[in-house]
């Protein structure tokens, strides 16, 4: 079974540049999760889909982050502006409805100069 | 709110000593409880978890936690520690139920010496 798919696994851009972040879960799992990690801290949750619904976004800084997940599958994180704080790892988890456990995939690295 | 607290940023031990990686919670509402281990460049790979029922835990990879409720605490336990578990373990709260939101702790990085 394929795992969660993130790409790009590395970005590096200029503050005030716009990146955006894409997700695949694993097949048939209806919640999606995004996390910010910053460097020598846990995962901190952004946003979390249930099917393509919103059911939490009280941390995602809604001034320059924002998420979609259109069909219920695939998911984009985006951010713009990029602020130099914004540097971390993004990483993406999927569960299955009426489950606890989360799985995640690599991350993508950004990086903003 | 739930928060976890992990003790110390890193830990070193010699290939085949014990294991112990402390974690404590605090919660409101009933938790559940995971360990999560993320290699260099990886995302998270779930080591166990603790769902309300049996409080002995038992995971991958040989490793195993308990969850004393009158104490707070979920620590991680591996009897003899294998250079391959040099990894950086995240222990996690959330509110029992499904698809709940994860809280971390800060993470513990563990060194295995030869």
């Amino acid at each position: 079974e394929a795992g969660v798919a993130q790409s790009p696994r590395y970005k590096i851009i200029e503050k005030r540049q716009s990146v955006a972040f894409w997700c695949n879960p694993i097949s048939g799992h209806a919640t999606l999760y995004w996390y910010q990690q910053i460097l020598g801290q846990g995962p901190k949750l952004l946003i979390q889909f249930q099917n393509n619904g919103v059911v939490d976004d009280s941390q995602l800084p809604k001034d320059r982050f924002s998420a979609e997940r259109l069909k219920g599958v695939d998911s984009t994180l985006k951010i713009q502006p990029a602020k130099l704080e914004d540097s971390a790892v993004y990483l993406c988890a999927s569960s299955l409805a009426g489950a606890e456990t989360q799985y995640f995939g690599p991350g993508t690295r950004l990086l903003v100069l | 709110a739930q928060s976890v607290t992990q003790l110390g940023s890193h830990v070193s031990v010699s290939e085949g000593a014990l294991v112990l990686l402390r974690c404590n919670y605090s919660s409101s509402v009933p938790p559940y409880l995971f360990w999560y281990v993320q290699y260099p460049n990886q995302g998270l790979q779930l080591l166990l978890k603790y769902t309300s029922a049996a409080t002995l835990v038992k995971g991958i990879n040989g490793f195993e936690a308990e969850f004393k409720k009158s104490e707070t605490s979920f620590h991680l336990t591996k009897p003899s520690a294998h250079m391959s578990d040099a990894a950086e373990y995240f222990c996690a709260v959330s509110p029992t139920g499904a698809n709940s939101k994860l809280t971390f702790g800060k993470g513990i990085t563990l060194s295995v010496r030869p």
